[in-house]
């Protein structure tokens, strides 16, 4: 079975450092990892997908990387805003499946 | 466009009541999700919908009833709920399997529903 973890649970920032979020899964055998953003009372926004023939994705100052071998994906936020302020939720799709199988999410906080 | 909506944005019921909850895409996805979230908690998923057929049930109680009316709506009918019932529920859309491992799932901004 599937399980996604990520770490840590939460993280408070100051306002223009550059930060790393982290996902772990079990199982290797994944389609793709998306990155989401939600905030409080909101729904998802999906930030980046990784397939899983691909090492990393880049959309603006957020880069993300996946390393499928060791079950491990990163979130790299660069020049943090305090608008990134945010729970990131990091999802893997297992090979063969239509569903999603989430992390905890992360809450971040950038302080001004 | 990578729009879903979703109506009402909050509904209140009481345990006796009927309502629906209702999702729409105009981006020609053909699988349509409904999810439930609890507060500080990730999205669970209740039912998968791919090309009008219900795919995937999660296991949910038969007090929510999906129905998948055509490519661009997806309804949850609510009856007999309880307190506990009471969450955020998301709809997502992809495109399905056709898009293998490029296959994004873009959510709405959800239903905040209380059962009172």
């Amino acid at each position: 079975k599937q399980e996604v973890t990520q770490i840590p649970a939460a993280l408070s920032v100051p306002e223009g450092e550059n930060l790393v979020l982290n996902c772990s899964f079990t199982d290797s055998a994944i389609y793709n990892l998306q990155w989401f953003r939600q905030d409080p009372g909101k729904g998802l926004t999906s930030l980046l997908l990784i397939q899983s023939s691909q090492r990393e994705q880049t959309s603006g100052r957020l880069n993300a990387s996946l390393d499928k071998s060791s079950g491990r994906s990163t979130l790299y936020i660069a020049a943090s805003q305090p608008g990134d302020s945010a729970t990131y939720l990091c999802a893997v799709r297992p090979g063969g499946a239509q569903k999603l199988v989430f992390g905890q999410g992360t809450r971040l906080t950038i302080n001004p | 466009d990578t729009e879903v909506t979703q109506t009402p944005k909050h509904l209140v019921m009481g345990m006796t009541n009927k309502k629906s909850l209702k999702c729409e895409q105009h981006m020609g996805h053909r699988a349509m999700y409904w999810y439930k979230q609890k507060a500080k908690k990730p999205p669970e998923l209740m039912f998968v919908y791919s090309y009008e057929k219900l795919s995937i049930n999660e296991s949910v109680p038969s007090r929510f009833s999906p129905e998948c009316p055509n490519s661009s709506l997806l309804n949850l009918h609510l009856h007999a709920l309880q307190p506990e019932d009471s969450a955020l529920y998301l709809c997502a859309s992809s495109q399905g399997r056709i898009a293998g491992a490029k296959n994004i799932q873009y959510f709405g901004a959800g239903t905040r529903l209380s059962v009172l």
